[in-house]
């Protein structure tokens, strides 16, 4: 059974640098064609992709953030970690990991199991 | 960047009624497809991928189809459980992009 589970601060100053925090089990990351990918919802908006690392540590980042954004994973604490620098209150969000499967067939490239999402609030 | 477009952005529609949602794709995304249900509150949940394959524990009553730039996701006898918003993903590049959203609402 694939869980996953952010964690991190709800609360954020701007400027400040946002470390989020996956923990997940039932699966490892360093089987091949596995990832782990960061998605955001800030309230009442639609879904936005963030940033993704697969089992051999290619990573790859919204164009947009990338200046901003660091993703890392310690394979054995079976963690990923998410960094965001010079928050903003636009970031005002939740924060989703979430499983990229091997990719099983043909044109299979999904999210198939999401985190709870953590709350991430940016405020003076 | 390839966009995403969805319509409608929501409708209301009775139980046992066929639903169709649209997600158009900006370019050619062949048939890098992926569905997902969101409850309010809730995380997202993966219905299709590969634009038509139902993903496992899913009700057989959600179905997708498409490829190249035009998918639908239909419904085929909506039940009071599937109210939620709707959302469409492109995993052609992996500057994956998602849909606007449909708001799905139970008469």
């Amino acid at each position: 059974q694939i869980t996953l589970k952010e964690s991190g601060p709800t609360l954020v100053k701007p400027t400040q640098t946002l470390t989020l925090t996956c923990t997940f089990s039932g699966f490892s990351l360093s089987a091949s064609g596995v990832g782990v990918g960061w998605i955001r919802q800030p309230p009442g908006k639609a879904l936005e992709w963030l940033a993704l690392i697969y089992w051999n540590d290619d990573k790859r980042y919204r164009p947009s953030l990338k200046s901003r954004l660091t993703i890392t994973k310690d394979t054995s604490k079976k963690q990923v970690v998410l960094k965001m620098t010079n928050m903003d209150p636009v970031d005002t969000a939740t924060y989703y990991c979430a499983h990229r499967p091997f990719p099983h067939g043909n044109y299979v490239d999904c999210f198939d199991y999401w985190g709870q999402g953590a709350l991430v609030t940016v405020s003076s | 960047d390839i966009q995403m477009t969805q319509s409608p952005s929501s409708l209301s529609a009775s139980v046992g009624d066929r639903v169709t949602i649209t997600c158009r794709a900006s370019q050619s995304i062949s048939r890098y497809l992926n569905w997902y249900q969101q409850k309010p509150g809730k995380a997202p949940k993966l219905l299709i991928y590969a634009a038509s394959s139902l993903q496992s524990g899913v009700p057989s009553r959600f179905s997708g189809s498409g490829s190249g730039t035009d998918f639908t996701l239909t419904i085929s006898s909506l039940q009071p459980e599937d109210s939620a918003t709707y959302y469409c993903q492109q995993s052609y590049t992996t500057l994956y992009t998602f849909g606007p959203g449909t708001k799905l609402e139970i008469k």
